[in-house]
């Protein structure tokens, strides 16, 4: 039981590129969502998911995109990278809505 | 105002200290309170879980949320070079989770 992973650990992009963050979860939870982490602003939510096909924003949405295609997987996506989302991004799933989330191990981002 | 607010810390104790984490809300809707501990470079895992006021106890641990004056607070008795980590309170509301900052705990030999 893997639990929650992420890849890539660690990505430098420059401004302007895309990028997708994988996530993935094997304990058949429905309820799965994307946050990010920096100094002095704690967690942020940027969106999530309550099962397959459906998705909701967050907090922070703008500039980021997910899908929901199976129960197992999430990835976010970064449209256009700009250094704003330079941050460490982190998954984090949970049976139902509320639960006790499980993060994975996180991804560190660098936007030059 | 954010909804939670927490001391960023660094907290330097020696081993073996009692430790007292803090947090304050200002949400009075918030139903559930959390503490996650996050050591260096990984993710949150969740501490201690805990509903309306009261106390809650896990071993060294305690829990504890005063809804009157929106205050809770995470007790680390024995505290152990092991426990230094970053601890995160949360509040959670129908399906609102929102996290504190996280305070830097650091426990010296």
């Amino acid at each position: 039981n893997a639990g929650v992973t992420q890849t890539p650990k660690f990505q430098v992009l420059k401004t302007g590129q895309s990028m997708t963050l994988q996530c993935a979860q094997d304990m058949n939870h429905e309820y799965m969502s994307w946050y990010r982490q920096d100094p002095g602003m704690g967690l942020r939510l940027i969106h999530y998911s309550v099962g397959a096909g459906i998705t909701d924003q967050g907090e922070v949405p703008n500039g980021y995109n997910v899908s929901r295609s199976t129960t197992e997987d999430f990835p976010l996506r970064l449209l256009s990278a700009a250094p704003s989302q330079t941050s460490v991004y982190f998954c984090a799933s949970s049976y139902s809505m509320g639960e006790t989330q499980y993060f994975g191990p996180g991804t560190r981002l660098l936007v030059l | 105002q954010k909804e939670v607010e927490q001391d960023p810390g660094p907290l330097s104790v020696p081993e073996g200290a009692i430790v007292s984490l803090n947090c304050t809300y200002s949400n009075s809707a918030f139903q559930y309170f959390m503490w996650y501990r996050q050591y260096s470079r990984k993710g949150p895992e969740l501490l201690m879980y805990t509903y309306s006021s009261g106390n809650k106890e896990d071993g060294r641990f305690t829990a504890q949320v005063d809804k009157s004056s929106k205050y809770i607070s995470l007790f680390i008795r024995d505290s152990q070079p092991s426990d230094s980590a970053t601890y995160l309170c949360a509040g959670r509301h129908t399906d609102k989770l929102i996290f504190g900052t996280g305070t830097r705990l650091q426990v010296f030999p």
